[in-house]
């Protein structure tokens, strides 16, 4: 099992430009998240997917889109970047909660570092 | 608005010594309390945490809630280079969203 990964692990945009970061997990988890983490400021929640074909808002969502179209894949894009969104993006996913042995443990994918210029 | 602050935020202590890590928080419909260590990429799972007073234990690693004061304490004992990372303590809440503390950056020095 690969768990969680992402793609790219790193990337360099100018201003303006746009890009889509992938995240994928083969543990069959309905729920997905990203989160954005900068120095001093822990993690922090930009969207997060409770089931394939549903999304909502996080903290901090704005600048960014998602989708999950599939259950296994979920994407995050900036439609024009700004230097504000330089951060490291992780992506986790979690199981359905209850029953016996619930548990709010996510698992993290390893983390896309973007900078923007 | 729901807050997780950890103390301190970053300390530097020497093999062979006992820390002690500090989380408080206020947050609206608490569910659980986890702890994660993170070194160079993806945050890794230490314990959850969901009833007051019960320890949870794992090698050097101890931790306990308490929720009528609203914090959790994470203990290393005999910390070794190997424990330098930062620990993220985060809540989980009813609607499975985690709202995660700043980290304590530990560093260990031989």
């Amino acid at each position: 099992n690969a768990g969680v990964t992402q793609t790219p692990k790193f990337r360099v945009l100018k201003t303006g430009q746009s890009m889509t970061l992938l995240c994928a997990q083969d543990m069959n988890h309905e729920y997905m998240y990203w989160y954005r983490q900068d120095p001093g400021m822990g993690l922090r929640l930009i969207h997060y997917s409770v089931g394939e074909g549903t999304t909502a808002k996080g903290e901090v969502p704005d600048g960014y889109n998602v989708s999950r179209l599939k259950k296994q894949n979920f994407l995050l894009g900036l439609e024009s970047a700004a230097p504000s969104q330089t951060s490291v993006y992780f992506c986790a996913s979690g199981r359905f909660p209850g029953g016996q042995g619930w548990q709010d443990e996510q698992f993290f994918g390893p983390g896309t570092r973007l900078t923007v210029l | 608005e729901d807050k997780v602050v950890q103390s301190p935020l970053s300390l530097v202590v020497h093999e062979g010594d006992t820390v002690t890590l500090n989380c408080s928080y206020e947050v609206t419909n608490f569910r659980s309390l986890l702890w994660y260590k993170q070194e160079k990429k993806a945050p890794t799972f230490l314990f959850m945490l969901t009833s007051s007073g019960i320890e949870k234990k794992s090698g050097r690693l101890s931790s306990i809630l308490d929720k009528k004061e609203l914090f959790s304490i994470l203990n290393i004992t005999a910390t070794q280079t190997g424990d330098s990372a930062i620990y993220l303590c985060a809540v989980g809440r009813y609607g499975n969203k985690l709202v995660f503390g700043a980290g304590t950056i530990l560093r260990v020095k031989s």
